[in-house]
């Protein structure tokens, strides 16, 4: 499978604890994107690799928030002192990022689960 | 905060039915994309609409463009079990292609 894979489907964590997820994006991809949905929402953009180099942060991402692309190839995405609203689907995209082509392939995300 | 408005937010029908979804921003898009997503599964991507007033068709599916490249449609012709989903609408927003969707619209096809 040569698509984007994302580690692990489901985690369920109490309130205070740290979780990291894994994203794999497609080898030959140089854009790794990170996204957030809740429940009957679209995708909210979290934040946005070139290479290592993490270029774009939203609001959305507190400080409790932090992810990686340490060797411009797999990402990780760290949520520290969980709360109950960071409950979502963590989604994971990647893109060749040729000029004018915006085509994302997205992995099958995270769903966290915060009690 | 969305930047596209889609209607309706949901949709139940019977199979063999015709429906459209609609995609609405007071900006202009230099282009948008149509997502499909099933439960449990990322958006996968279903077509990009560049020129405005283009159509492009895919099997059942036929999406438009407006004239003026502010909105969009989804029509599905004959709708089947399978097409049951969320569609989402979305368009690239500055330099690093990160992408703006709308809340999506989620469709029932009932067989």
């Amino acid at each position: 499978d040569t698509g984007v894979s994302q580690d692990p489907r489901h985690k369920i964590t109490k309130r205070g604890q740290n979780v990291t997820f894994r994203c794999d994006p497609i080898s030959e991809h140089n854009r790794l994107y990170w996204y957030r949905q809740t429940l009957g929402q679209g995708p909210e953009f979290l934040t946005y690799f070139q290479n290592e180099a993490q270029l774009e942060k939203s609001r959305l991402l507190s400080d409790r928030f932090s992810a990686e692309r340490p060797k411009g190839s797999f990402s990780t995405l760290e949520i520290q002192r969980t709360e109950q609203g960071d409950s979502a689907m963590y989604l994971c995209a990647s893109s060749l990022g040729l000029a004018g082509e915006n085509e994302q392939f997205f992995g099958p995300g995270t769903r966290l689960t915060v009690l | 905060t969305q930047l596209l408005e889609q209607s309706p937010q949901f949709l139940s029908i019977q199979e063999g039915e015709n429906l459209t979804v609609y995609c609405n921003s007071s900006s202009v898009f230099s282009s948008l994309q149509w997502y499909r997503q099933e439960p449990g599964e990322g958006p996968v991507l279903l077509v990009t609409v560049v020129t405005g007033g283009e159509v492009k068709k895919l099997k059942r599916l036929t999406f438009q463009f407006g004239d003026a490249r502010k909105d969009s449609s989804l029509h599905i012709t004959a709708a089947q079990p399978g097409d049951t989903g969320l569609y989402l609408c979305a368009k690239g927003s500055g330099n690093t292609g990160k992408l703006i969707f709308g809340q999506g619209t989620t469709l029932q096809v009932k067989p």
